[in-house]
Parts: C-alpha cells; sequence; structure tokens
C-alpha cells in the first residue's frame, strides 16, 4: 500500500515476555520515527532514524527497548522483559526526509498489551 | 527548549458552531508548525501546516490555522464544526535541527 504499515495491530503478551513491533514505511521516505501513546494521552517520542545516520536514541525509556532500521527501510522495535507499564499503543511515522517542513505520515499502531 | 503547549484537554462545541483549537509554541529561530488529527484507533493524521508566506493557513476538511508570531500561537479553526470532527487533534513543530515536538492534545466533542 501507499501509507506506513505497522504489524501487528494488536499484540498481548505476558510479563516479562520479549516483543517485537514492525514498521513499514512509505517507500523512498529517510525518516522514520518511533512514538508511544498511552490511552487517549499524548505522543512520547522514543527514537528517530534519518538515512544512514547514527538513530537519535534520546527518547527510548529504558535500555529494555531498542529498535533497529535494516536497509533504510523496515524499522522493529524490541520491548525486552516487558512490564504491564510498556502497555500503550506504539506509533510509526515516517517523512520524505529530515526537513522541517516535511509532515510525518503515520500508520495505525500496534496495541500492545502486557498481562 | 522547544516547546508546543496546548492550554485545554478538551473543547466542547455543538454543531454548526466555530471551533477553534488553541496551540502555542515556543521554538528557536523560524517556527514550522503543523496540526494533525487522530481519530479513535488510527494513526495520526496530517491536517495543514504552516512554513512561511500567509498567515491564514487553509488544510483538509474545511479546518485553517491561523499563525501569529507575536502571540507565538498557531490556533486551528473550522468556521462551522460538524459531529464527524469530534477527535483528538494534535498541534506539533519542528525544531532548527527537524526534530519534531507535539502538544499533548486536545479531544474535540461536537455534540448534534
Amino acid at each position: 500500500g501507499a501509507g506506513v504499515s505497522q504489524s501487528p495491530s494488536n499484540k498481548v503478551t505476558e510479563k516479562g515476555k520479549d516483543v517485537e513491533l514492525r514498521c513499514d514505511p512509505i517507500s523512498g521516505h529517510t525518516a522514520l520515527y518511533w512514538y508511544r501513546q498511552s490511552l487517549g494521552q499524548g505522543l512520547e517520542f522514543l527514537i528517530y532514524f534519518q538515512g544512514n545516520s547514527a538513530p537519535d536514541k534520546s527518547g527510548l525509556p529504558s535500555d529494555r527497548f531498542s529498535a533497529e532500521r535494516t536497509g533504510g527501510s523496515v524499522s522493529t522495535l524490541t520491548i525486552q522483559r516487558t512490564q504491564q507499564e510498556d502497555s500503550a499503543v506504539y506509533l510509526c511515522a515516517s517523512s520524505r526526509h529530515r526537513d522541517k517542513n516535511q509532515p510525518q505520515h503515520f500508520g495505525d499502531g500496534t496495541r500492545l498489551s502486557i498481562l | 527548549a522547544q516547546s508546543v503547549a496546548q492550554p485545554e484537554d478538551q473543547v466542547n462545541v455543538a454543531e454548526g458552531n466555530p471551533l477553534t483549537v488553541k496551540c502555542t509554541y515556543s521554538v528557536s529561530g523560524n517556527p514550522y508548525l503543523f496540526w494533525y488529527v487522530q481519530y479513535p484507533n488510527r494513526g495520526l493524521q496530517f491536517l495543514l501546516k504552516y512554513i512561511t508566506g500567509d498567515n491564514l493557513v487553509k488544510g483538509s476538511y474545511g479546518f485553517e490555522a491561523e499563525f501569529n508570531k507575536s502571540q507565538t500561537s498557531f490556533h486551528l479553526k473550522k468556521p462551522s464544526a460538524l459531529v464527524s470532527d469530534s477527535a483528538l487533534y494534535f498541534c506539533g513543530a519542528t525544531d532548527s535541527w527537524g526534530k519534531f515536538q507535539f502538544g499533548a492534545g486536545t479531544q474535540v466533542v461536537v455534540t448534534p
């Protein structure tokens, strides 16, 4: 499709398990962002990728969170040893490049529930 | 430090009445400002942006926003609200490095 695709759309797992969330950005978009959104709340920036540059990891809440972007396209956000407070919607966005005037295009998110 | 503020958690308006969602910003240099809308169980959708030029920016679904440099504001407006406009609205800004920051969001409720 033409938009940002995220999978799975929903994920339920037990506390302590690891999870992987996937994001397929729009083709040709070099900038990719991950955000976390708690129920009905604002967006919390997690990590940002721009081309081949080192990612901006300043928003990752703990060392249990990591992300990678292979081949400048698909990105995976991994949460290790999940905790109940990790329950949230994880949103991915991409933009054409890290130009100030480029809007971000969002996927519909992965709803993560930790039991 | 850069910041974006949306002072209202929720805005209630009757259908057919004007809708305003407030946003103020603090950004170094020239601001690049955006509005997004989020419907339930969906990602954010881009509505409009201000880069430079005319202070009144027109966007999708009949929305517009007015950039006011002296008040550092970028309020979202719609002359006549629809029930279908009920959603969560986010204001955002980019800094000189291109890093994006969102406001906390404003829930808009339009009643029939």
